[in-house]
This record gives structure tokens, C-alpha cells and sequence, in this order.
């Protein structure tokens, strides 16, 4: 079955525990993104990838580390993360750019 | 920056009306512009898109215009029906400079039976 996945799927942690949460798609997409989901604020693009070891910054990518070391895998890192980056997670993948997005089933994260 | 604005942010309608969703973005070198729709706790879903040299498109009950000289486009869904209910999400994928993809901040569509 076609899918993007991620994990983990809740998170709790505390202020400046480094985390990451793993993204894999099996669909052999090249392009990759994570987004944030905050209450009337849409979908922002945190990163994205065009394709192994092509990284890019998006809107809000600040507090923020990812990797492309394999096209299946982009996990997102946050190095110290700080309570304003509870959120709500989503990877997503594409062919390219210009195509249909797929999105993984989220990850919700609460930094205390 | 880049930006899309999307309009109204919450949408209400009776069963079988049609809802409009208009979306305005600022890069003009944008040439890709999906909808997508969420349901309550939910992932994002594709439900139609629409490229910069094509004017409309249309699925069904669901249409996507597209007016790039006043950069502007607009998700329009025909009687409407409860499971039409959730947030509707523009976005606009821009092809070059980079390869961001910019969001609305989506639109809450209430359908009332």
C-alpha cells in the first residue's frame, strides 16, 4: 500500500530535549516536506527536499534541522525544542513539486 | 514574502447550496495551485488542482478556476451535501526561485443538513 508514515504519532517532552520525528514514504517520491498546523494559520512549510541531499528552508525553519540521506526517509529534528513549537506535524510527498501531495497521519507534539 | 490569502475563513451553507472558497497569492511565478480538504482530525486530501495555463478544471461536483493575470483562484463546490463539511485548504506551488509551497490558512465549510 502506497503511504507515507510517521513516529511518533503523540509526543510529550520538555523544553531543549533534542528530539526527531522519522518520516518514510514508499511511493519512490522525490519531493519531500514537513509542515506545521497551528489553529488559523493554515499549513507552513518548514522544510522540503527535492531529493536526496537537496534540502531547502521554508517558511518557518528556524528551531528546525532535516536530513535527505535516502529517498524513502526525512526526518525532521529539533535540536532544543521551546513550547513554541507545539504543533501539530505533518510530512508530506510528491513526485515533484508540482504534483499531488501526500501527507502523513501527523504528529502531534506539546513541549512543556 | 510569499503569501496566499484565503477567503472567508469560516463558510456556512444549506444542504445542496453551492460554497465558493477564493484564494489570492503574490508570486507570479506560481504554477501550481492545489485544494485540499481535511476532516476532523484528519490528514490533508487532494481534492482537485488546477495548473497555471489552464483557466478551469472541474471533478464532478467540485470546479477550480484560475485567473493568474489578477492572481487569483477559486474552489467551487455544487450542492453541497454534509460530508462536504470540513477545512478547505488553497495552496500555491511555486516552480521557480525555489520550491516552497505556500498555504492558505484554510476555510472551515459548514454544511447544515
Amino acid at each position: 500500500e502506497a503511504q507515507v508514515t510517521q513516529n511518533p504519532r503523540y509526543l510529550i517532552t520538555v523544553t531543549g530535549k533534542k528530539l526527531t520525528v522519522t518520516c518514510s514514504q514508499n511511493m519512490n517520491h522525490e519531493y519531500m516536506s514537513w509542515y506545521r498546523q497551528d489553529p488559523g494559520l493554515g499549513l507552513r512549510q518548514i522544510y522540503y527536499s527535492m531529493n536526496v541531499e537537496v534540502t531547502d528552508k521554508g517558511d518557518v525553519p528556524e528551531g528546525y534541522k532535516v536530513s535527505r540521506k535516502e529517498k524513502r526517509n526525512f526526518p525532521l529534528i529539533l535540536e532544543s525544542p521551546s513550547p513554541n513549537q507545539t504543533s501539530l506535524y505533518f510530512c508530506a510527498s510528491s513526485p515533484t513539486s508540482e504534483e499531488t501531495q501526500y501527507f502523513g497521519p501527523g504528529t502531534r507534539l506539546l513541549v512543556l | 514574502g510569499e503569501n496566499v490569502e484565503q477567503h472567508p475563513s469560516t463558510l456556512s451553507v444549506q444542504e445542496g447550496d453551492s460554497a465558493v472558497i477564493k484564494c489570492t497569492y503574490s508570486d507570479s511565478a506560481s504554477n501550481y495551485f492545489p485544494w485540499y480538504k481535511q476532516e476532523l482530525g484528519k490528514r490533508p486530501q487532494l481534492i482537485i488542482d488546477i495548473r497555471s495555463n489552464v483557466g478551469e478544471k472541474k471533478d464532478q461536483r467540485i470546479a477550480v478556476t484560475l485567473n493568474k493575470t489578477a492572481k487569483h483562484f477559486s474552489l467551487h463546490i455544487t450542492e453541497t451535501q454534509p460530508e462536504d463539511s470540513a477545512v478547505y485548504f488553497c495552496a500555491a506551488s511555486l516552480g521557480t526561485g525555489g520550491f516552497k509551497t505556500i498555504f492558505g490558512a484554510g476555510t472551515r465549510l459548514f454544511v447544515k443538513a
